[in-house]
């Protein structure tokens, strides 16, 4: 039931762009996108809701593809702040409000 | 703005004992979340209550338990607490919706000596 996120790790150079993956085999109503620094508390990023839709934050942003079940995060012109770790947390149709969250995808932006 | 309270921040424990965590939500927020997180772990969800009453479970172990209070504030009883125990308590709180946010307090760290 875990959504299954991809890569594991990334390593990047300010400036540069990457492409997280968060796909679920189950039928979701939304993934919502933390970013969370080491110890510290979860951040929320944006949520894309079933239908498709794009959004965006600064030069972060997702999309959600509802035929495949997945879910895209694209950092654009990488900054120094960008570290830490990604998770999606999806909510599944006809499971409540809970998120189940993915396995996290560490980002290292480096100078 | 204000945001998600938790409290203590850090508590340590031996194991057998207990240990009650709080969660004083977003104003106006009417549904709080537990989650569990273990060293390089992604969170796991506990337990859910909605307007004080529970509305969704998780992988909660029977020695834990929780509530919600008429003040909308949480708290999470531990009891029996094992070195498994040891992880990062994070609660959380929204609106209730299945497109609402959730936005996360600052945690708990619990170490089980």
């Amino acid at each position: 039931q875990q959504p299954v996120q991809s890569p594991q790790a990334v390593i990047l150079r300010e400036g540069e762009d990457a492409v997280i993956n968060c796909s679920s085999s189950k039928a979701l109503y939304s993934v919502h996108w933390y970013r969370q620094k080491h110890g510290e508390a979860p951040v929320f990023l944006m949520i894309l809701l079933k239908g498709g839709e794009q959004k965006g934050h600064e030069k972060i942003s997702a999309s959600f593809n509802e035929k495949k079940q997945q879910s895209s995060l694209y950092l654009t012109a990488s900054q120094l702040s960008y570290s830490g770790t990604y998770f999606c947390g999806t909510e599944i149709i006809a499971a409540g409000n809970k998120l189940t969250f993915g396995g996290g995808t560490r980002v290292l932006v480096k100078p | 703005a204000a945001g998600v309270i938790q409290s203590p921040r850090h508590l340590i424990k031996e194991k057998r004992e207990t240990a009650t965590l709080k969660c004083y939500p977003i104003p106006r927020h009417d549904t709080v979340y537990w989650y569990q997180q273990g060293p390089g772990q992604d969170p796991q969800f506990l337990i859910s209550f909605y307007e004080k009453m529970q509305s969704d479970k998780g992988s909660i172990p029977d020695r834990f338990s929780a509530q919600q209070f008429s003040d909308y504030h949480s708290e999470l009883n531990m009891s029996s607490l094992e070195l498994g125990d040891s992880a990062l308590y994070f609660c959380a709180s929204s609106f209730r919706g299945l497109d609402q946010p959730q936005h996360f307090g600052d945690g708990t760290r619990l170490s089980i000596l």
